[in-house]
């Protein structure tokens, strides 16, 4: 089973249209991070956003929003007002510790936001 | 630019080879993590080392190895290479769970 799912493999918008990424993970740890990374196409990875398992309040920062609910265990991204330099591919990640300073990392497989002028 | 250098940029080889990927984290990150990213198989945590050590292993090979040294570098080591493993390997370094990407190594198998 996957530990990270990103059901939406492409999305296309207009820009200035928002749009909301999907992730939904899975864990049996009550200690957890999530993570947002973005890989534009020149290909390295940005680091967005890290959130602890008790910590769900919601983060907003500029354009970019996350919405955390254990509940359904989502961690759900929005850009607000599109713009075409967020055309890029976001990961979702989940990270378990594992003792120590140890830390499991799984990724999901990505959505690829296309923005269009 | 993230402070995580990583050589070569780009390495091609033939199969049955051994290459060495080079990573150097920022300064003062003691937790360095590699990944590997291909087509098929997405984004894949290979292994973890903190201060020197191996502290958390993921979806690596036994073909792989990987260390840390005392200055804190970081060298994976792919041996007998199989085209599958051309891909796309990351290096990341952290002190807290904030995990910081170097470019990446393109790594292509002929």
């Amino acid at each position: 089973a996957q530990k990270v799912t990103q059901a939406q493999t492409e999305i296309s918008v207009v820009e200035k249209e928002d749009v909301t990424l999907d992730c939904v993970y899975e864990t049996r740890d009550t200690t957890y991070y999530l993570f947002w990374y973005k890989q534009p196409p020149s290909g390295e990875l940005v680091f967005l956003i890290r959130r602890n398992s008790f910590d769900e309040q919601n983060e907003i920062s500029g354009r970019y929003s996350w919405n955390f609910q254990k509940s359904t265990s989502s961690f759900n991204f929005t850009i607000t007002a599109s713009q075409v330099v967020d055309s890029a591919v976001y990961f979702c990640a989940l990270s378990e510790a594992k003792g120590g300073t140890g830390n499991q990392f799984y990724f999901g497989t990505g959505t690829s936001l296309t923005v269009i002028p | 630019d993230s402070g995580v250098t990583q050589t070569p940029k780009h390495l091609i080889t033939a199969t049955g080879q051994r290459v060495t990927l080079r990573c150097s984290p920022r300064s003062g990150d003691l937790s360095v993590y590699w990944y590997q990213q291909s087509l098929d198989q997405g984004l894949q945590f290979l292994i973890q080392y903190y201060n020197g050590e191996e502290r958390a292993k993921g979806n690596i090979l036994e073909r792989f190895s990987a260390q840390q040294f005392p200055d804190l570098h970081s060298e994976l080591n792919l041996s007998s290479l199989e085209l599958g493993d051309s891909a796309l390997y990351f290096c990341a370094s952290s002190t807290s769970d904030t995990q910081y990407f170097g470019p990446g190594t393109r790594l292509t198998v002929l």
